[in-house]
Formats: structure tokens, C-alpha cells, sequence
């Protein structure tokens, strides 16, 4: 499974567009980039999931470059309730079953 | 309403003592996970099941149990054996087709607290 890295926080203010970055050098050919999102006391919902280029959802947008050794996940306008952890994964179809959710990134939208 | 639930929501034992946490789904889901989560931290995957009758290994599996007879219920045992057992612990399911395994849906958690 390719290794993953995030920025431990962020800091944004309402209104703003946060992009967070998820840093995946050993990502395989088959593999697919997915993104979680985690309130305190609760378990992560998904967001979103991509391939390559770019993939947009009512809730958020994914980029990924030709090269796909990373991935933004970006927030358009923020608001305070879009305060929670980010995780991204990545994995492919046959991967088998061993998800694995690194640390995350903390946002913290500020009003 | 289809979903997970986790019960209980918060759950006190005594060291040296075994405690079962339920896990039900009926999302009609194949494949079911445990997470264990600790202040701070990512999930950490105790245990997986693909089917039922069949279960496997996560990465921290070390003092806790599960059993799956029942595609809707995967529940785990934190044995005395685990030795910081004290955690947030978090259900999940998802179908077992693909990329479908990273699409997984969580139960609201059950915070075991050990003293």
C-alpha cells in the first residue's frame, strides 16, 4: 500500500477555499485516491475518490496531476462546520481489505 | 434507515476484565472492520472480515477477538490481554467488490475507557 503524507493542520476562515494536499511518491498504477472526512467523536465519512485529472462532488473537488504522486482535495468556501480531520487514502481494487488512515490533517475554520 | 450502529456509546470496565463491543449493520454490506482510535491519531485496523465465517488480521490485533457469524454483526472482544485498551473504537462496512472497499460507511463509535 503506498504511503501517504499530509500537513498535520491547517488554519482557514470562513468563506475561503482550503486545499489540502496528500503526498503519495509510491502510488501504484492501479491505485485510487481517496478522501474521508472525521468530526471529534465520530467515525469518518467519505467524500471523495478519483483517479486522475479532476473528480467534483456536491461537498467537494479532487486534483490529481498526470504524474499522480498527489492529490488536492479542495473545500470551496468554508464554513465553520467543515471543522473536522482529513484523511486521504490511497489503494486499489484488488488491494485487499487493509485500509490504512494515516494521521490526517487538522482543519480549523475560524470565523 | 440503513446504517451502523455501535452500542454502547460509552463503556467503563475494570482492569483484567474481557468486554464485547457490538457492531451491526444493515446496509446488507459483506465486508465489516474494527478501527481502534487514540487522542490525536489516525485509525488503526484491528481486525476485517471479507465474509462471513472469515476474518482476518489487522495491524494491531494483539489482544482482541471478533467472530462473524452473521453477515449483519461483527462484534469485538478486548480481552485482558491488551495492555493499553483505553481508546475510541469504530465499526465500519462496506461492499467487498473492488474499489468499493474504500468506500466504507462508520458506526458512531464506542469510547471504552479502562481504570
Amino acid at each position: 500500500l503506498a504511503k501517504t503524507t499530509q500537513p498535520i493542520s491547517m488554519d482557514s476562515y470562513e468563506g475561503q477555499e482550503v486545499n489540502i494536499t496528500c503526498s503519495h511518491n509510491n502510488i501504484a498504477t492501479n491505485d485510487y485516491i481517496t478522501w474521508y472526512q472525521q468530526f471529534p467523536s465520530q467515525g469518518p465519512r467519505f467524500i471523495i475518490q478519483g483517479y486522475k485529472t479532476k473528480v467534483t462532488n456536491e461537498v467537494a473537488s479532487l486534483f490529481i496531476p498526470a504524474d499522480r504522486k498527489s492529490s488536492t482535495l479542495s473545500l470551496p468556501r468554508v464554513s465553520l462546520s467543515d471543522t473536522a480531520v482529513y484523511y486521504c487514502l490511497v489503494g486499489s481494487p484488488t488491494g485487499g481489505f487493509k485500509t490504512i488512515f494515516g494521521a490526517g490533517t487538522r482543519l480549523f475554520v475560524k470565523a | 434507515d440503513g446504517g451502523i450502529t455501535q452500542s454502547p456509546k460509552y463503556l467503563f470496565r475494570k482492569e483484567g476484565q474481557n468486554v464485547t463491543l457490538s457492531c451491526e449493520q444493515n446496509l446488507n454490506h459483506d465486508a465489516m472492520y474494527w478501527y481502534r482510535q487514540d487522542p490525536g491519531q489516525g485509525l488503526r485496523l484491528i481486525y476485517y472480515s471479507q465474509i462471513v465465517n472469515d476474518f482476518q488480521k489487522g495491524d494491531i490485533a494483539e489482544g482482541y477477538s471478533v467472530s462473524r457469524e452473521k453477515k449483519e454483526s461483527f462484534p469485538l472482544t478486548v480481552t485482558s490481554a491488551q495492555k493499553n485498551p483505553t481508546a475510541f473504537y469504530l465499526c465500519a462496512s462496506s461492499s467487498a467488490e473492488g474499489l468499493a472497499v474504500y468506500e466504507q460507511y462508520f458506526g458512531p463509535g464506542t469510547r471504552l475507557t479502562v481504570t
